[in-house]
């Protein structure tokens, strides 16, 4: 079975830091491209970043740009989001999902973790 | 950068009826890129359709999605109970891949 399960998540400081932490079981991590949406309390969804299999192509909204770092371990099935520089606007639940299908990157996901909740607030 | 423009916001149906919901890009998705959700309160997005019109896994044929270009539509032939949720559509023909602000389906 699959399971994204998400950590690293909790109340920061405007400008702080946080690290997310998402660990995959169930399939191949290292063929699949990972990714990361979040949803704003009440709103819609918002891509943030994707992350080649291999690692080596990243992608980022232009709202988190300079500011975010995906990566990802393939050896410990683990895909991250380093979060610098917050701002009150990326207060989100923040969801790690899987690419469709394995070795390409599909750009849609049919597996979700239930979310890191990020709250940036002084 | 393509907007996705969703609509009704909320759709009031009964159990049992048609529900029609539309997806409108603010210009052509390239090789129709486009997808399905369905989320529940406090749920994770669910995949429905992907490529404009391919059912995901296990996902019941009254879910139908069409159209082409920059027009797209998912229709749920009859609602089910458990159809009653908000629906997001999703480019990803085109970078950055961006969602529909969502149509809501609720019970009437």
């Amino acid at each position: 079975e699959v399971q994204l399960v998400e950590s690293g998540g909790g109340l920061v400081k405007p400008g702080g830091s946080l690290r997310l932490a998402c660990a995959a079981s169930g399939f191949t991590f290292s063929s699949y491209t990972m990714n990361w949406v979040r949803q704003a309390p009440g709103k819609g969804l918002e891509w943030v970043s994707s992350i080649g299999a291999g690692g080596t192509f990243i992608y980022y909204a232009d709202s988190v740009k300079g500011r975010f770092t995906i990566s990802r371990d393939n050896a410990q099935n683990s895909l991250y989001l380093q979060m610098n520089s917050l701002r009150a606007e990326d207060t989100a639940l923040y969801y790690c999902a899987r690419d469709h299908f394995h070795t390409v990157t599909t750009g849609f996901y049919n597996y979700w973790g239930h979310g890191a909740l990020v709250t940036v607030s002084s | 950068e393509i907007v996705l423009t969703q609509s009704p916001g909320t759709l009031s149906l009964s159990p049992g009826e048609r529900a029609t919901l539309s997806c409108r890009a603010s210009q052509s998705v390239t090789g129709s890129y486009l997808a399905w959700y369905q989320q529940k309160p406090g749920q994770a997005p669910r995949l429905l359709i992907y490529g404009a019109s391919t059912r995901a896994t296990d996902i019941p044929d009254r879910f139908t999605g069409s159209g082409s270009g920059a027009d797209f539509t998912l229709t749920i032939s009859r609602l089910e109970p458990e159809d009653f949720a908000v629906y997001y559509c999703q480019q990803y023909g085109n970078s950055p891949q961006t969602f529909g602000q969502g149509t809501r389906v609720e019970i009437k």
